[in-house]
């Protein structure tokens, strides 16, 4: 595609509820990352694909959290047992490569956990 | 690992003046600076970048100078315009992520 597309562009949910999260990359590109926004905020790195495998996961914050991206593009990333602090927009990016850190961000999906 | 300290965190301006934003990193081993400007419920989306290679890059109103031994680079935006107020985000890449300053609220009053 054109640009990083992430889905849903909105999602509020119940404390407890499980959460899935969509990227889909730009096409060809090989490295996709997610990062979390919280208000007022800098992007907070998660975790970071080369492919189908996790390269770098030490930013996700506990094991509610888990990504995955089966086939090398599509990823998602599935948060269960939501809490509060959960609340944050999800931003994903990719690159064509992970050694340059030239990545391109979607418009993020805002989690709301009520 | 990696860590980024960004000042000022809000910077208010006049239209026509210059506008610095300044980072730290702490990472030598750092080599890939980008500067990042979010627009209010928008992506980020990448404005300039630098390489440890080099000290200084300009395109138009904007340009970034690293100091490596310092370990900090700065933003600059000369004749500003009420369009360019929004957040500001340093980031510096190391082990194939970015680490993202605090960000910088910039206010461009006409």
């Amino acid at each position: 595609g054109a640009g990083v597309s992430q889905t849903p562009s909105n999602k509020v949910t119940e404390k407890g509820k499980y959460v899935e999260l969509r990227c889909d990359p730009i096409s060809g590109h090989t490295a996709l990352y997610w990062y979390r926004q919280s208000l007022g905020q800098g992007p907070e790195f998660l975790i970071y694909f080369q492919g189908t495998g996790a390269a770098d996961d030490s930013g996700l914050p506990n094991d509610r959290f888990f990504a995955v991206r089966p086939e090398g593009s599509v990823s998602t990333l599935k948060i269960q047992r939501t809490e509060r602090g959960d609340s944050a927009v999800y931003l994903c990016a990719s690159s064509s490569t992970p050694y340059t850190g030239e990545l391109f961000f979607g418009e993020g999906s805002r989690l709301t956990v009520l | 690992g990696e860590n980024v300290e960004q000042h000022p965190s809000t910077l208010s301006v006049q239209e026509g003046d210059s506008a610095v934003i300044k980072c730290t990193y702490s990472d030598s081993a750092s080599n890939y600076f980008p500067w990042y400007k979010q627009e209010l419920g928008k992506r980020p989306q990448l404005i300039i970048d630098i390489r440890s290679n080099v000290g200084e890059k300009k395109d138009q109103r904007i340009a970034v100078t690293l100091n490596k031994t310092a370990k900090h680079f700065s933003l600059h935006i000369t004749e500003t315009q009420p369009e360019d107020s929004a957040v500001y985000f340093c980031a510096a890449f190391l082990g194939g992520k970015l680490i993202f300053g605090q960000g910088t609220e910039l206010s461009v009053k006409p």
